[in-house]
């Protein structure tokens, strides 16, 4: 079934460890984003890429950083996690810039 | 940057017709959408409006007014499974989305 996959589900990390989310598309979506999901205060987004090779920070990118090798997988890494950024991350794609996104099933994640 | 407003929760009753609505204030609009969101779920696309006016599409429809900055989503014939938060977003001229903090619809028998 061809959508957005988001591994892991959830976890639990220490603070101060590296971690990194992974998000494939398999729609062959040029565009790609990963928000995160804080109780109040909705998604914020936190890095983009609008085509392989290309990225771009979005609202919230501090302590964050991705890269797109190829068009299907965008990985967001977090160098060294603080318990600041415990929270539902979500990886989207659209086709193009200006098409609707679709979300993955996102990834909980806490910082101890 | 993009300032979105919209109500923290509402509640009706099934059958009935819910009106959700959003402001928003942007540097440069570009299109605005309707997400539903289940509790535990990733957020699913239902709308689009970059012209003023109404966009129906079955039970849901959404309406844009760039002038006034304001959009609503109406649900109408509600159902239980409409029970969710529903998530207005605007573009800007960057194509990328700001998402108010959403408006979470408990439909009740």
């Amino acid at each position: 079934i061809a959508g957005i996959t988001q591994a892991p589900t959830s976890q639990i990390l220490a603070a101060g460890r590296r971690m990194t989310l992974r998000c494939t598309q398999d729609m062959r979506h040029n565009a790609m984003y990963w928000y995160r999901q804080d109780l109040g205060l909705g998604l914020r987004l936190i890095h983009y890429s609008n085509t392989a090779g290309t990225t771009g920070k979005g609202e919230v990118p501090d302590g964050y950083s991705v890269s797109r090798a190829n068009t299907d997988d965008f990985p967001l890494t977090l160098a060294s996690a603080v318990p600041s950024q415990t929270s539902v991350y979500f990886c989207a794609s659209s086709e193009g810039e200006n098409q609707p996104q679709h979300f993955g099933d996102g990834t909980r994640l806490s910082i101890l | 940057g993009q300032n979105i407003d919209q109500p923290t929760e509402m509640t009706a009753t099934e059958g009935a017709i819910v009106q959700i609505n959003c402001t928003y204030q942007t540097s440069g609009f570009n299109g605005l959408f309707w997400y539903q969101q289940h509790a535990g779920e990733a957020p699913t696309f239902l709308s689009y409006n970059v012209l003023d006016g109404l966009e129906e599409k079955g039970r849901f429809s959404s309406f844009l007014s760039r002038s006034k900055g304001y959009s609503y989503l109406l649900l109408k014939e509600l159902q239980m499974k409409d029970s969710a938060s529903y998530l207005c977003a605007v573009r800007d001229r960057d194509y990328k989305l700001s998402f108010g903090a959403g408006t979470t619809v408990t439909v009740r028998a």
